[in-house]
C-alpha cells in the first residue's frame, strides 16, 4: 500500500535554529497537509497546499513558517527560528481528494532546546 | 464551521468486552468523517471513514461506527477488547468549508484495555 515517507523521525536542534522537515506523500495524490501535534494534546492543522500554493494556514502558521514542494515529490516545511514551543510531532498528510480518505506519514519529532 | 467532540478523554475497558466511544460532529453539510488510532510514539492510523455512503461503515482490527445524523453522532464501536487495541483515538471531521479539505481533530479518547 502506498505510504507519506517522512524524515527525519526525530530531530533536535537549539533555539533560534532553521529546521525542514521533509515528506515524500502518495505519487497522485493532490492536496498537502502539515499537521503539529504538541505532547499530550490533539492534532492541529498548519497548512494546506494544493496546485502549487498554499490554499489555507491556521494562525500557528505564522511568518516563521513556510512550505515548499520544490521538485513535485518532495513537500517540505521550514521553520525559520524555532522557538522551544514549536516542539512537537509534526505529520504530514497527502490526499488524492478529501473524501477519499488522507494517509498520514509516521511523523516528525522536532525537540527544540 | 466543521467540529467534533469526543465525549470521553479516557475510557478503561477488559480484554474481551466491548468498547464504545463517542463522538459527536458539528457541520453545516455532509460531513465526511474518520476514526484515527495512535499507538504510543507512531503515527496515525486509518481505522474507518465515512463518506455520505452505507451509515454502518466497518473498519480494520474489527472496528466499525455509525453515522447517525439526527444524533449527529458517529460512535466507534468493537464487540471484543484486545489489548493490542490499548491507544489514543481521534474522531475527525473533513472541512470543504474554504475548498482546501483540512481535518479537524477531536480532543482524542485514551483507550485503556486491563487484563
Amino acid at each position: 500500500e502506498p505510504e507519506v515517507t517522512q524524515t527525519p523521525s526525530h530531530q533536535v536542534t537549539q533555539m533560534g535554529q532553521e529546521v525542514i522537515l521533509r515528506c515524500v506523500p502518495i505519487s497522485n495524490h493532490l492536496y498537502f497537509y502539515w499537521y503539529r501535534q504538541i505532547l499530550g494534546q490533539k492534532v492541529e492543522f498548519l497548512v494546506s497546499f494544493y496546485n502549487n500554493e498554499i490554499s489555507e494556514k491556521s494562525e500557528i502558521f505564522d511568518d516563521q513558517f513556510s512550505v515548499e514542494r520544490p521538485d513535485g515529490s518532495n513537500f517540505t516545511l521550514k521553520i525559520r527560528s524555532t522557538k522551544l514551543e514549536d516542539s512537537a510531532m509534526y505529520f504530514c498528510a497527502s490526499s488524492e481528494a478529501g473524501s477519499y480518505g488522507y494517509t498520514f506519514g509516521s511523523g516528525t519529532r522536532l525537540t527544540v532546546v | 464551521a466543521q467540529s467534533v467532540t469526543q465525549l470521553d478523554s479516557h475510557v478503561s475497558v477488559s480484554e474481551g468486552t466491548p468498547v464504545l466511544l463517542r463522538c459527536n460532529y458539528s457541520s453545516s453539510y455532509s460531513p465526511s468523517l474518520f476514526w484515527y488510532v495512535q499507538h504510543p510514539n507512531k503515527g496515525l492510523q486509518l481505522l474507518l471513514k465515512y463518506t455520505s455512503a452505507a451509515t454502518l461503515v466497518k473498519g480494520i482490527n474489527g472496528f466499525e461506527a455509525e453515522f447517525k445524523k439526527s444524533e449527529t453522532s458517529f460512535h466507534l464501536t468493537k464487540p471484543s477488547a484486545h489489548m493490542s487495541d490499548a491507544a489514543e483515538y481521534f474522531c475527525v471531521v473533513s472541512d470543504w468549508s474554504s475548498n482546501t479539505g483540512k481535518l479537524i481533530f477531536g480532543q482524542g479518547t485514551t483507550l485503556q484495555v486491563k487484563p
